[in-house]
């Protein structure tokens, strides 16, 4: 099993659609937890952080469930823009290491 | 302007042949990492540092080499013993026990 799964979509949505994404994670020592968004051929690049009360940024909110072990991205009226590949990001630490792990990503396509 | 420079960003390498990936990065963070990313899947870590002079290897470091001599700068060798070498990869820096990190443009590695 993958420490960090996600479904790898794609999904399609119209314009102005609400979509959700999950997104689990199987080590319960993980600390921290991130979306990151990657366009097309480059780097990701963070999008938020994940906290325990939720959060919101603008048109996205993110949430963890600790005790079911996963997280959830939410974007509500999708802009064209908001076409990437989203990757769910665990921090874990561990016999002293610190390192992130990344989800295989989901991809969305918000089409006119 | 702050950041990570990964250089050169297309590289082609003949079968058998040796390349140093270079990464600089000007944000005076001392963690440095480098991920490899394949076609449709997550980044897995291949080595990383914490501190000048030190590293450790990641999930896939087998055919991969690195040094850390200056805190600014982290290198990546990829080894003819690395049998499937063509990916994209990112180095990546934060600051020590800093839970975001930032990442350089990548690089491209096609062998031929």
């Amino acid at each position: 099993r993958k420490e960090v799964e996600q479904d790898p979509g794609p999904f399609n949505v119209p314009e102005g659609a609400t979509v959700a994404f999950n997104c689990t994670y199987s080590n319960s020592a993980s600390q921290s937890f991130f979306w990151y968004r990657q366009d097309c051929r480059k780097e990701p690049k963070l999008l938020m952080s994940v906290y325990s009360s939720g959060n919101e940024d603008g048109r996205f909110t993110a949430q963890l469930n600790r005790a079911s072990q996963y997280i959830s991205l939410l974007i509500r009226d999708s802009k064209l823009s908001d076409s990437a590949t989203y990757l769910c990001v665990v921090n874990r630490l561990d016999t002293g290491r610190r390192a992130l792990t990344f989800g295989s990503g989901t991809r969305l396509q918000v089409q006119p | 302007d702050g950041g990570i420079t990964q250089s050169p960003k297309y590289l082609f390498r003949k079968e058998g042949q040796n390349v140093t990936l270079s990464c600089e990065q000007n944000l005076n963070h001392d963690a440095m990492y480098w991920y490899r990313q394949d076609p449709g899947q997550g980044l897995r870590l291949i080595y990383y540092s914490q501190i000048v002079n030190d590293f450790q290897k990641g999930d896939i470091a087998d055919g991969y080499s690195v040094s850390r001599e200056k805190k600014e700068s982290f290198p990546l060798t990829v080894t003819s013993a690395q049998k499937n070498p063509t990916a994209f990869y990112l180095c990546a820096s934060s600051m020590l026990g800093g839970n975001t990190i930032y990442f350089g443009e990548g690089s491209w590695l096609t062998v031929v």
